[in-house]
């Protein structure tokens, strides 16, 4: 059975730092690409970032660019989201997902950017 | 790039059909059959109902499809039934992943 947890939200400052963590289980974790999918609080839902399965390719919506960084250890199956710079509009629920589809979802971790 | 259009409701009655609309351009919807929709029950993370614009996934009741024409990807559920009630997004994963700004579906 396909698992991912994420783990890392909490409520942090604007303009703080925060990182994010999908650990996956019950696939082979370096065969696919990894997305992150956010969805603020009574908001639809909005693709942040992807990656290849070796890492060699990263891609980004245009209003987390030059702020987040999305990155993966295949070794420990795991994926990243470093939060850089982070406004009250990143404010969301931040979900893993397996890239083939989307047809894999974490329960989500909730980050809350606010004074 | 703007998300892809949904209408922002729609309803229908225990037992009958509804079909939900998800409008895009010749650069994401258009361009191949790499669209996707998605079930939300509240709370919930999302479940894929269909993948390349028409296909199901192992375990979804053949009361959903799914079809596209020109820029536009529709979902169908046929023979509404209560437990149907939930938002629906549509993706476009066509080079950059698109979502659609989600509908919400009343069984009434």
């Amino acid at each position: 059975e396909v698992q991912l947890v994420e783990s890392g939200g909490g409520l942090v400052q604007p303009g703080g730092s925060l990182r994010l963590s999908c650990a996956a289980s019950g696939f082979t974790f370096s065969f696919y690409w990894m997305s992150w999918v956010r969805q603020a609080p009574g908001k639809g839902l909005e693709w942040v970032a992807n990656i290849k399965e070796d890492g060699s390719e990263k891609y980004y919506v245009d209003s987390v660019k030059g702020r987040f960084t999305i990155s993966r250890d295949n070794a420990k199956k795991s994926l990243y989201l470093q939060m850089n710079s982070l406004r009250a509009e990143d404010t969301a629920v931040y979900y893993c997902a397996r890239d083939d589809y989307f047809g894999d979802w974490g329960q989500g971790t909730l980050v809350t950017v606010s004074s | 790039q703007s998300a892809l259009t949904q209408p922002a409701s729609v309803s229908g009655s225990p037992g009958q059909s509804i079909t939900i609309s998800c409008t895009g351009t010749s650069s994401d919807v258009g361009s191949y059959d790499f669209v996707s929709w998605y079930q939300q029950h509240p709370g919930k993370a999302p479940k894929l109902m269909i993948y390349e614009a028409s296909k199901r996934p192992s375990g979804v009741s053949n009361r959903f499809s799914g079809s596209k024409s020109g820029n536009t990807a529709s979902l169908t559920i046929s023979g509404l039934q209560a437990e149907d009630e939930a938002d629906y997004y549509c993706c476009s994963y066509a080079g950059s992943r698109l979502f659609g700004g989600g509908t919400k579906l009343t069984v009434l």
